[in-house]
């Protein structure tokens, strides 16, 4: 079993759809991350959490700590918005973050 | 503005060549990572740093070496003995030392074989 995984893999949505994707872990981790992939590669980083909730535009990404789970949210999704995104797990020991497979967003117009 | 370059945005190599690909940050950060994506697969560590001079073996080490001379610089080089080395790089950056810093990621080095 792998220790971080992200549901769905696929998720297609109309334009102003309320998204949400999901990431359980099994492991215990002092933060965990979301990051963005543009098609071209690059990664952007969007949030980085260790308890609660947290918010930045339309994004919003929360975490359960005892249910080891964490959700992004995105309201209002725009065509912009299609990415894969990551929720990278930091370990406890250090630095190092484990990867997920992603989740592959496609906000149609 | 900070961040981090990886060069060249497209490689290509022939059998038996080494390659070495760039990752220069101007971000002040004592640690960085060198991950490798493969098509619908998640990030792989190969090696990583946390300071200069040092550096440790990741998840996928084998046929990759790594120098860090420079707090700036974390050249990857891919070696022959790398059997499949066809895939997408990155290259990231944070704060070492203190848990829970986010990572700063370059735009990535597509590697492909000849």
């Amino acid at each position: 079993k792998n220790e971080v995984e992200q549901s769905p893999q696929n998720l297609t949505a109309q334009e102003g759809e309320f998204i949400t994707i999901n990431c359980s872990y099994s492991v215990g981790i002092s933060a965990l991350h979301w990051l963005q992939q543009h098609p071209g590669g690059g990664i952007v980083s969007l949030f980085m959490l260790s308890s609660g909730k947290k918010k930045h535009g339309r994004l919003i990404a929360t975490i359960n700590i005892q249910e080891k789970h964490s959700s992004l949210h995105i309201t209002a999704s725009h065509p912009r918005d299609s990415a894969v995104y990551i929720c990278p797990l930091q370990e406890t020991s250090g630095s190092r973050l484990t990867f997920g497979e992603g989740t592959q967003l496609t906000v149609n117009p | 503005d900070g961040g981090i370059t990886q060069s060249p945005k497209y490689l290509f190599r022939k059998e038996g060549q080494n390659v070495t690909l760039s990752c220069e940050q101007n971000l002040n950060h004592d640690a960085m990572y060198w991950y490798r994506q493969d098509p619908g697969q998640g990030l792989r560590l190969i090696y990583y740093s946390q300071i200069v001079n040092d550096f440790q073996k990741g998840d996928i080490a084998e046929g990759y070496s790594v120098s860090r001379e420079k707090k700036e610089s974390f050249p990857l080089t891919v070696t022959s003995a790398q059997k499949n080395p066809t895939a997408f790089y990155l290259c990231a950056s944070s704060v070492a030392g203190r848990h829970n810093q986010p990572q700063h990621f370059g735009d990535g080095t597509r590697l492909s074989i000849l």
